[in-house]
């Protein structure tokens, strides 16, 4: 069955930097649009970033554009998430979740994993 | 960027209740419209996209309508695994969610 597994999650200090990983199984990873969503505790969710199937394209929120890149590695169905330069509203569960329809839904999503900026 | 905007955000309602909520954008969005169901602890699941089409194993008695600013997300007759908070999304334009409706147990 079509499966997302994140990774990488964990406590990290305001200014840090961390990388999340998402294991994709049962589709054709290398067909799908990708994308990255997050939940801060107790909130909605809230659209991070996507990547095309080829990595041609790529695009982001304007909340974390310029410290965060998306990128994915075919060979290895995984996508990742790099984060930089965290700041304590970057505290959330982040999702990883395959674009459908033309990346306009996205279905299925991972489990999550969270990722606390404290210091 | 578009505003998606839910009402009521919580609601309690009993099995075998009809429940409608509402999303409404702050500008047309065509069908650009999908829902999904999120249970405490767990990721969202995608309940309707397109406004009103159902994914396979979504049970029938969920059902979306809807176009341009105005949505609806209806469970004909609630059951007990229902309980959940519910989000639109639109994706008509860079990718906004509304902000949720807690459905809970009367």
């Amino acid at each position: 069955q079509v499966q997302l597994v994140e990774s990488g999650g964990g406590l990290v200090k305001p200014g840090g930097s961390l990388r999340l990983s998402c294991a994709a199984s049962g589709f054709t990873f290398s067909d799908y649009y990708m994308s990255w969503i997050r939940q801060a505790p107790g909130k909605g969710l809230e659209w991070v970033s996507y990547i095309s199937s080829s990595s041609s394209a790529r695009y982001y929120a304007d909340s974390v554009k310029g410290r965060f890149t998306i990128s994915r590695d075919n060979a290895k169905n995984s996508l990742y998430l790099q984060m930089n330069s965290l700041k304590v509203e970057d505290t959330a569960v982040y999702y990883c979740a395959r674009a459908m329809g033309g990346k306009r839904w996205f279905d299925p999503w991972g489990q999550g994993t969270l990722v606390t900026v404290s210091s | 960027d578009i505003q998606m905007t839910q009402s009521p955000s919580s609601l309690s309602a009993s099995v075998g209740d009809r429940v409608t909520i509402t999303c409404r954008a702050s500008k047309s969005i065509g069908n650009y419209l999908n829902w999904y169901q999120q249970k405490p602890g767990k990721a969202p699941k995608l309940l309707i996209y397109a406004a009103s089409s159902l994914p396979s194993g979504v049970p029938s008695r969920f059902s979306g309508s809807g176009s341009g600013t105005d949505f609806t997300l209806t469970i004909s007759s609630l059951q007990p695994e229902d309980f959940a908070t519910y989000y639109c999304q639109q994706s008509y334009s860079t990718l906004t969610f509304g902000g949720g409706t807690k459905v809970e147990i009367k």
